[in-house]
């Protein structure tokens, strides 16, 4: 099986743009979560979906936001972009919502100029 | 939220057993001990966790402290390609099981040497 995918792998944006990042989960996978990772605050759940159904939202504003398409893929945008959402934007995926063990794509890497 | 501690960084010489240590003093009854690891300039990958029992797989062990509160995750015979970041994160089972409380630490550089 294909692993996670995550389209683009590397971004460069500017101060004010906004930003839309793809996942493909694991063929049959119906969950899937981001998260964002950045060095001084490690990795940080920002939010998670299972059928097409935003379950649970990480204490992120609300320039950050998401969705999942009938075919389990999803998207998540940032707008308004700073400097301070430059970051390594990972993608995870399960079978199912509560699963046990999450498969993470190679993630995403936005930098805001 | 209970949470982990990890030792920064640790050192291995290829082919010898690692004991990748970690503490949650704080842990509840229904919190799940996860390992994931994460190369470099790769995802998060899993690999393995426990509630109670010590646990085997294909690429680790885990031995869990009988009160709990602490935990060590075992690589029998380190190869270079072991060389990763490893966390250890607490898993509630109280919050149906969602990520939404799956936090990572800072985890443990493991570096391996030839």
């Amino acid at each position: 099986k294909a692993g996670v995918t995550q389209t683009p792998r590397y971004l460069i944006k500017t101060r004010g743009q906004q930003v839309t990042l793809s996942c493909s989960p694991i063929s049959g996978h119906r969950s899937v979560s981001w998260y964002q990772q950045t060095p001084g605050q490690g990795l940080q759940f920002l939010f998670e979906y299972f059928s097409e159904t935003q379950r649970n939202k990480g204490n992120f504003p609300g320039r950050f936001s998401g969705r999942q398409f009938s075919n389990s893929r999803s998207e998540m945008n940032v707008s308004t972009l700073e400097l301070g959402d430059s970051a390594l934007y990972l993608c995870a995926s399960s079978p199912v919502f509560s699963a046990d063990t999450q498969y993470f794509g190679p993630g995403t890497r936005l930098t805001v100029l | 939220d209970a949470k982990t501690t990890q030792p920064n960084s640790m050192e291995s010489n290829e082919e010898e057993p690692v004991h990748l240590p970690c503490n949650h003093s704080t842990i509840s009854g229904t919190d799940y001990i996860h390992w994931y690891r994460q190369l470099p300039s790769q995802g998060p990958e899993y690999v393995i966790h426990g509630l109670t029992s010590n646990v085997n797989n294909r690429m680790a062990s885990l031995a869990i402290a009988e009160d709990r509160k602490s935990s060590t995750l075992i690589l029998h015979r380190a190869t270079l390609r072991d060389a990763a970041v490893y966390y250890c994160i607490l898993r509630p089972l109280n919050s149906g099981g969602s990520n939404y409380k799956l936090t990572f630490g800072k985890g443990t550089l493991l570096t391996v040497n030839p």
